[in-house]
Formats: C-alpha cells, structure tokens, sequence
C-alpha cells in the first residue's frame, strides 16, 4: 500500500542550486497536486495537474516547475533555490471527474527542504 | 477570494473527555467541501472527515464529528473521548466545486494544535 511516495524526505540546497522533488502515486489518480507548508501555516497549492501531459498553476507557483509525463509521476523542479523556499512540500493526488464529486486527497508523508 | 479562519490557535483537553475545535471561512461560492485534516508531529496530513456544502447532515465519523453551519459559514470539529493519540495539529480547509476545471486547491487554515493529556 504505497499510496503518494515522496523523494528524498530531507535536503540541504545551497542559494541558487537546483533541484527537483519526485513524486510517484500508484492508485491510478488522474489529479496530482503540490502543496508547501511554512512555518505555523497551513498548506498552500504550488501547481497541480488534472492528467498527464495537462499542469496548472496553484496559489504560489514563482519558482517552481513541474511535469506531467506519465499517469504515475509529478516531479517537481526548484530552479535557483531561495531561502523563501525553504518550507516542507507535500505531493497529493485524487481521483476526480470534473463536474462530478470529488473524491478524498492523499497526501504524500513530506519533503523538508532548507535552502541556505 | 476564499479564506479560513482557526481562531484557536492552541487547546488542550483531558483523556477520555470532549473538545471543539472552531473554524469559519468565507466564500460566495454556494458548492463547496469542508475538511478536517490531522497533521501528526510525523508531519503526515490525514483526512479525519469531509462535509460537502449541499448536505444538511452533520458529517461524523466514529469519535469525530461536525457542526456545520451554512448560514453562519462555521465548521467546527467535536472530538469525543479524546486519546493520547489525537494529539495533533488540526487543519480546517475549504475546496470550491468547480465544473470541467481544477479541483484539489484546498484552502487551509493557520491550524490548532491539540494537546491530549493523560
């Protein structure tokens, strides 16, 4: 039962490194979706995706990129690492059919990235 | 703009007794979904229950339970017969129903943070 697996679960990034975080999900969900969480906040949408080949904006998506090649896979690509990045990221995915009631999000265990 | 509001930034309560945990948002939207979400010191974000907009039934599952409130835009989160492992930080969120568009942007609240004692 692996559910949203997430990689790596901790790194250290220089200022303006790069890197990417990788998510993979094996429930066959067509919406996939990144969230940061800062310090005492709650989680805030960076980009999400409603099927492969298909990715969207969220709330604070500056600096980040994502893809969406496959069903399965949703990295997601810090170019020119900030300290304001610093924060723990979350992968999700559900399966919804646009129009019609959507269904429970999973949420990855996190990724703590400290950018220095 | 949708916003969520926990106003309650800390609570605790004993073992085995009851707590409320309060959240209002606001929206315009009139089809929408509530969430609780629990988040463990393991940083884990679990789904303890969901309300959908148009139902007028109280979401509850097992110890957990809702208040909705349309009209007052309140949704608040009873817990009874608390145990130890309830402790948590506890995140209301709000996701309009969107038709043929996105779904998934959860709008979250700032969290309460719950403290189970024995």
């Amino acid at each position: 039962n692996a559910g949203v697996t997430q990689t790596p679960k901790f790194r250290i990034l220089k200022i303006g490194q790069s890197m990417t975080l990788q998510c993979t999900q094996d429930m066959n969900h067509n919406y996939m979706y990144w969230y940061r969480q800062d310090p005492g906040m709650g989680l805030k949408l960076i980009y999400y995706s409603v099927g492969a080949g298909i990715t969207d904006k969220g709330e604070v998506p500056n600096g980040y990129n994502v893809s969406r090649s496959t069903t399965e896979d949703f990295p997601l690509r810090l170019e020119l690492a900030a300290p304001s990045q610093t924060s723990v990221y979350f992968c999700a995915s559900s399966y919804s059919i646009p129009g019609e009631q959507i269904n429970t999000i999973y949420f990855g265990e996190g990724s703590w990235l400290t950018v220095v | 703009a949708q916003t969520v509001t926990q106003s309650q930034p800390e609570m605790s309560v004993q073992e085995a007794e009851t707590v409320t945990l309060s959240c209002t948002y606001d929206t315009s939207e009139n089809n929408y979904y509530l969430f609780w979400y629990k988040q463990p010191p393991s940083r884990q974000m679990i789904l303890v229950i969901r309300q959908e907009a148009y139902k007028q039934q109280n979401a509850t599952e097992n110890r957990f339970s809702v208040n909705f409130q349309k009209a007052a835009k309140s949704f608040s989160l009873k817990i009874s017969d608390s145990q130890l492992g309830d402790t948590a930080m506890y995140f209301c969120a709000f996701m309009k129903h969107e038709y043929g568009g996105s779904q998934g942007n959860l709008i979250f609240g700032k969290g309460t943070k719950l403290s189970v004692k024995p």
